[in-house]
C-alpha cells in the first residue's frame, strides 16, 4: 500500500530537548514537504525538497532542520531554538510528473511541557 | 510571494443548506487550486481541484469556481450532510510545487 508514513504520532517532550520527527514515502515522488498546522492558522511551510539533498526553507523555518540523503525520507528537527514547538506537524509529498495533488502523512503531534 | 485568504473562519449550516467557502490569491501566475478537507485529528485530503484554464468544475454535490481577473475561487457544497464537517483548506499554487494554502474554515453542519 503506497503512502506517506509519519512517526511516531504523539510525543512529548521537555522545553530544550531536540526532537526529530520522522517521514518515510513509498510513492516515489521526488517532491516532500513540512508543514506547521496551528488552530486557526492554517498550514504554514517549514522546510520542503524537490530533489534528494536538496531542500529550502519555507516561511517558518527558524527552530528547525531538515536532510534528504534518501529519496523515500525526509526527517525534520525541532530543535531548542524554535520558540514555540508545540504543533501539530504534517508531512507531504507531490509527484513531478503526477497530477499535482499533495498527500500527506498521518500527521505528528508534539507536545513540549 | 503568494497570499491566499480564505471566509468564513467558521460556517454553521443546517443539513440539507448549501455551503459556500471563498478564497482570494494575490500571484497572477498561480495556475492549480485545490480544495482539502481535514477531518478532526486526521490528515488532509483532497476533495477537488480546479486549473486556471477551467472557470468550473463540479463533483457530485461539491463543485469549484474560479474567477481569474478578480483573482478569486470558491468551493460549493450543496445538500450538507453531516459528515461534511470538517475544516477545509484552499490552496493556490504559483510554481510547479509549492503549494499556499488558506487559513481554513470549519465548518457545522447540524442535523
Amino acid at each position: 500500500d503506497g503512502g506517506i508514513t509519519q512517526s511516531p504520532k504523539y510525543l512529548f517532550r521537555k522545553e530544550g530537548q531536540n526532537v526529530t520527527l520522522s517521514c518515510e514515502q513509498n510513492l516515489n515522488h521526488d517532491a516532500m514537504y513540512w508543514y506547521r498546522q496551528d488552530p486557526g492558522q492554517g498550514l504554514r511551510l517549514i522546510y520542503y525538497s524537490q530533489i534528494v539533498n536538496d531542500f529550502q526553507k519555507g516561511d517558518i523555518a527558524e527552530g528547525y532542520s531538515v536532510s534528504r540523503e534518501k529519496k523515500e525520507s525526509f526527517p525534520l528537527t525541532v530543535t531548542s531554538a524554535q520558540k514555540n514547538p508545540t504543533a501539530f506537524y504534517l508531512c507531504a509529498s507531490i509527484s513531478e510528473y503526477g497530477t499535482g495533488e499533495l498527500f500527506f502523512g498521518e500527521g505528528s503531534r508534539l507536545t513540549v511541557l | 510571494g503568494e497570499n491566499v485568504e480564505q471566509h468564513p473562519s467558521t460556517l454553521s449550516v443546517q443539513e440539507g443548506d448549501s455551503a459556500v467557502i471563498k478564497c482570494t490569491y494575490s500571484d497572477s501566475a498561480s495556475n492549480y487550486f485545490p480544495w482539502y478537507k481535514q477531518e478532526l485529528g486526521k490528515r488532509p485530503q483532497l476533495i477537488i481541484d480546479i486549473r486556471s484554464n477551467v472557470g468550473e468544475k463540479k463533483d457530485q454535490r461539491i463543485a469549484v469556481t474560479l474567477n481569474k481577473t478578480a483573482k478569486h475561487f470558491s468551493l460549493h457544497i450543496t445538500e450538507t450532510q453531516p459528515e461534511d464537517s470538517a475544516v477545509y483548506f484552499c490552496a493556490a499554487r504559483p510554481g510547479f510545487q509549492k503549494l499556499v494554502f488558506g487559513t481554513g474554515t470549519r465548518l457545522l453542519v447540524s442535523p
